[in-house]
């Protein structure tokens, strides 16, 4: 049972460039979201999905787009890089938007 | 809305002493609360949840949180800390109404002196 899986673990990229990180979840979990992590703020929201079809914005929004097609998938799209979206990145699945979170491992994200 | 405070950035204590993190939320109604530890490079661990009923919840790695309504507090402590405990500490409210259903206070990172 690997849970949440977020792939790469690592990456770098120019001003500019696009990407999308990946998030899979095997728990069949309704809801999934998005954070990134930067020193002294916590992790703050970026987008979150309560089910198939249906995203949503969270805290900090801009710059990224996500889409949720399936249950177990719930990619996140940098559309144009900028310095201030290096971070690492958390995906997390739960049952419900109000119970505990299973994260994956993260996404450090360095952009140049 | 909803919102955690965790007041203390950084807390140093020596293996073997007591340990208090203090959280504080906002939130008009009963919330769901939770403590996560994050070790370095690593992803967020769920240590404890409270939800209903007893208000001194046991975690896991001999945690445990006592939920105070009148204090608006849900603080963790150990009783006597272990060098592995020496990480980041995330308290958590979630919200079954409001825009965001899960928000996370800022973080205590612990150090623990040997």
């Amino acid at each position: 049972n690997a849970g949440v899986t977020q792939t790469p673990k690592f990456q770098v990229l120019k001003t500019g460039q696009s990407m999308t990180l990946q998030c899979a979840q095997d728990m069949n979990h309704e809801y999934m979201s998005w954070y990134r992590q930067d020193p002294g703020m916590g992790l703050r929201l970026i987008h979150y999905s309560v089910g198939a079809g249906i995203t949503d914005q969270g805290e900090v929004p801009n710059g990224y787009n996500v889409s949720r097609s399936t249950t177990e998938d719930f990619p996140l799209r940098l559309l144009s890089a900028a310095p201030s979206q290096t971070s690492v990145y958390f995906c997390a699945s739960s049952i419900a938007g109000y119970q505990p979170q299973h994260f994956g491992d993260g996404t450090r994200l360095s952009i140049l | 809305a909803q919102s955690v405070t965790q007041p203390d950035i950084h807390i140093t204590v020596s293996e073997g002493a007591s340990l208090e993190l203090r959280c504080n939320y906002s939130y008009g109604a009963t919330p769901y609360l939770f403590w996560y530890v994050q070790s370095p490079g690593q992803g967020l661990q769920l240590l404890l949840k409270y939800f209903s009923g007893d208000t001194l919840v046991q975690g896991i790695k001999g945690f445990e949180a006592e939920f105070k309504r009148s204090q608006s507090s849900f603080n963790l402590r150990k009783p006597s800390v272990h060098w592995s405990d020496a990480a980041e500490y995330f308290c958590a409210v979630g919200a079954t109404s409001g825009t965001y259903k899960y928000i996370f206070g800022t973080g205590t990172r612990l150090k623990v002196l040997a």
